[in-house]
């Protein structure tokens, strides 16, 4: 597709529940991230892939969060027994080897 | 822990008014610099970015670095209402590997009116 795409767009699960948040990159980026906004805050940095390397997983908040990518383009966020501090707009984004990252719409999760 | 502040606004100018944004950065090393828009409820949209070499002019936006002080600004010329949205500076993880892991501020919110 033509833009970085995200799915679902809004998600409500209740607490305790696994939840997969999906990703499809441009087509040709070699890069995707993942970012956390919640509310009225800035964006927090999750976890990054490039190519075949090994991803940076630094930025995830606890062993209930883990990320793959497979095949080298879409990835899945997957949040184990999500709590309600997880609730927030997960962003997904891609680049090539630049530093020019372009963000999906994101995927509102809401947990109740 | 590498940090990125910004003031959280809100900034109010006049339509037509330059709007002047600023973002302090605590990593000396750092060496590129980003200026994101956020319309509400959408997803960050790169406008500028710029490198540690030199300032940077496109159309109504110049964004400019202050090394010593460690700050990046960001100037909006001839400001419109539909420059109203949030403007998050960002900072890449200067020495790593990863080209894309950036630190972002809070995001200052800029309105415009009429």
């Amino acid at each position: 597709g033509a833009g970085v795409s995200q799915s679902p767009s809004n998600k409500v699960t209740e607490k305790g529940k696994d939840v997969e948040l999906r990703c499809d990159p441009i087509s040709g980026h070699t890069a995707l991230y993942w970012y956390r906004q919640s509310l009225g805050q800035g964006l927090e940095f999750l976890i990054y892939f490039q190519g075949n390397s090994a991803p940076d997983k630094s930025g995830l908040p606890s062993d209930r969060f883990s990320a793959e990518r497979t095949g080298g383009s879409v990835s899945t966020l997957t949040i184990q027994r999500t709590q309600q501090e997880d609730s927030a707009v997960y962003l997904c984004a891609s680049s090539r080897q630049s530093v020019r990252a372009f963000f999906g719409q994101g995927t509102r999760l809401t947990v109740v | 822990q590498k940090e990125v502040e910004q003031n959280s606004g809100p900034l109010s100018v006049p339509e037509g008014a330059i709007a002047s944004l600023n973002c302090t950065y605590s990593d000396r090393g750092s060496q590129s610099f980003f200026w994101y828009r956020q319309y509400s409820g959408k997803s960050p949209e790169l406008i500028m970015f710029i490198y540690s070499n030199g300032d940077k002019e496109d159309g109504r936006f110049t964004a400019q670095l202050n090394k010593a002080s460690q700050y990046v600004s960001l100037l909006i010329r001839d400001s419109q209402p539909s420059d109203s949205a949030t403007y998050l500076c960002a900072v890449n993880d200067a020495g790593g590997t990863s080209y894309g892991k950036l630190t972002f501020g809070q995001g200052t919110i800029l309105t415009v009116h009429p």
